[in-house]
């Protein structure tokens, strides 16, 4: 079967560091990424990783172990901006993303 | 990355009718997906929609109810048949291309089609 959890809701202050996570267990594995979501708009790509480790881009950084079936997203010097629906997603064996319910996070002042 | 543009935005239905959203890629991609959102929801894959063949349904979802076309490798669309108020969702169409999966950009969504039966 397929099963990924996150938590559903987070909140965090402007200014702080943020950790969401993410495990999965899927009977196929490709890849796992992470999307944005704002309220009434497309999901937008973050990152991508399939090795473990961490990839670092910008303000934010994902850490995969797969071996744990655990990622996670780190967010830096949140901003205002960054509350938004955080989606972990799973490339499965055909090529689709399966995707797990989403983080909201909302940034406070 | 592939630009997608997918229509109508939104649109009002009766129950009982059918609605048939466009998902026209500016550029030629491997594949194309279709994806539900339900309000609140994280989204749910539909089908692959496949060129020049059947579409491939994830379970739960049947080609009568979602009948799926792509006559070519950059236009596809997603019929949903006989609404019922349960059929009120987001819509979105999603993309991969040779070129993104390459370079790890990910799979590009369609800004959605906002459905409300009545």
């Amino acid at each position: 079967g397929q099963n990924i959890d996150q938590p559903t809701e987070m909140t965090a202050t402007e200014g702080a560091i943020v950790q969401i996570n993410c495990t999965y267990q899927t009977s196929g594995f490709n890849g796992l990424f992470w999307y944005q979501q704002h309220a009434g708009e497309a999901p937008t790509f973050l990152s991508y990783n399939v090795l473990d480790g961490l990839e670092e881009k910008g303000r934010f950084s994902s850490f995969l172990s797969r071996s744990k079936g655990y990622s996670y997203l780190l967010l830096k010097e949140l901003q205002m901006k960054d509350s938004a629906s955080y989606l972990c997603a799973v490339r499965g064996s055909q090529g689709n993303l399966i995707f797990g319910k989403g983080t909201k996070l909302s940034v406070k002042p | 990355s592939a630009v997608i543009s997918q229509k109508p935005s939104r649109d009002i239905c009766q129950r009982g009718t059918s609605l048939t959203i466009q998902c026209q890629v500016d550029s030629q991609v491997t594949m194309m997906f279709w994806y539900r959102q339900q309000p609140g929801q994280s989204l749910t894959l539909i089908a692959t929609a496949n060129q020049g063949s059947e579409a491939t349904y994830e379970s739960g979802f049947v080609i009568d109810k979602f009948p799926i076309s792509r006559p070519n490798l950059t236009f596809s669309t997603l019929t949903v048949s006989n609404m019922s108020p349960e059929d009120s969702s987001i819509y979105l169409c999603s993309v991969v291309d040779r070129d993104s999966l390459l370079a790890n950009y990910g799979y590009t969504f369609g800004s959605g089609t906002r459905l409300t039966v009545v």
